[in-house]
């Protein structure tokens, strides 16, 4: 079984402050994805990550970077966390390229931004 | 833009009935469909994929896929107050390049099996 694992499950934390959110996989997956999911929007990627040290920007990149150091670790930064951060954050990964493969979720992160 | 629909419901089907979720999408050349499922305050779930026109059967869940008319269906038999969720259509977002990573998501149709 594929897993997918987030660091936390809810997260509080106050405008202004830089925001780490940590997605591992235990399968060997080449690619790695950041959504955020909000009432009525649907799910939005954030970027995604198709080797080590490769990123791409997806829909909705602005005030977010990410880094992935190891091939089973993706993180999503907040540079400055907003009230419009606010939101569920989804991580998925997925084994090959090409007319899109399945992608398998983590549980979420919900975050609250104060 | 490259776009998949569906109708946000809810739709109410009795205990035992058959529910029919359906999507579009818009780009003519998309190859890979899926399907996932979405509790409430959970992270979606693959139920299935599938590729080729026609149907494909896994249990009480049949994908049906029309290409020439972009068209996308779940079908659940014998549905159940458990299958009670969110479902959301999935389709791959493009050929080469980083379009070939990517899958668009539609906004999802709540479905509500009454007991």
């Amino acid at each position: 079984d594929v897993k997918v694992t987030q660091s936390s499950r809810y997260l509080v934390k106050r405008t202004g402050e830089k925001v780490f959110l940590e997605c591992v996989q235990d399968m060997d997956h080449e690619n790695m994805f950041w959504y955020r999911q909000d009432p009525g929007l649907g799910l939005r990627l954030i970027y995604f990550s198709y080797d080590v040290k490769m990123k791409e920007k997806g829909d909705i990149p602005e005030g977010y970077s990410v880094s992935r150091e190891k091939k089973e670790r993706f993180s999503l930064i907040l540079e400055s966390a907003s009230t419009n951060q606010t939101s569920m954050y989804l991580c998925a990964s997925s084994l090959l390229a090409g007319q899109g493969d399945t992608q398998y979720f983590g549980p979420g992160t919900r975050l609250t931004v104060l | 833009q490259k776009e998949v629909e569906q109708n946000s419901g809810p739709l109410s089907v009795p205990e035992g009935a058959i529910a029919s979720l359906n999507c579009t999408y818009s780009d003519r050349g998309s190859q890979s469909f899926f399907w996932y499922r979405q509790y409430s305050g959970k992270s979606p779930e693959l139920i299935m994929f599938i590729y080729s026109n026609g149907d494909k059967e896994d249990g009480r869940f049949t994908a049906q896929l029309n290409k020439a008319s972009q068209y996308v269906s779940l079908l659940i038999r014998d549905s159940q107050p458990s299958d009670s969720a969110t479902y959301l259509c999935a389709v791959n977002k493009g050929y080469s390049g980083a379009g070939s990573y990517q899958l668009t998501f539609g906004k999802g149709t709540k479905l509500s099996v009454i007991p």
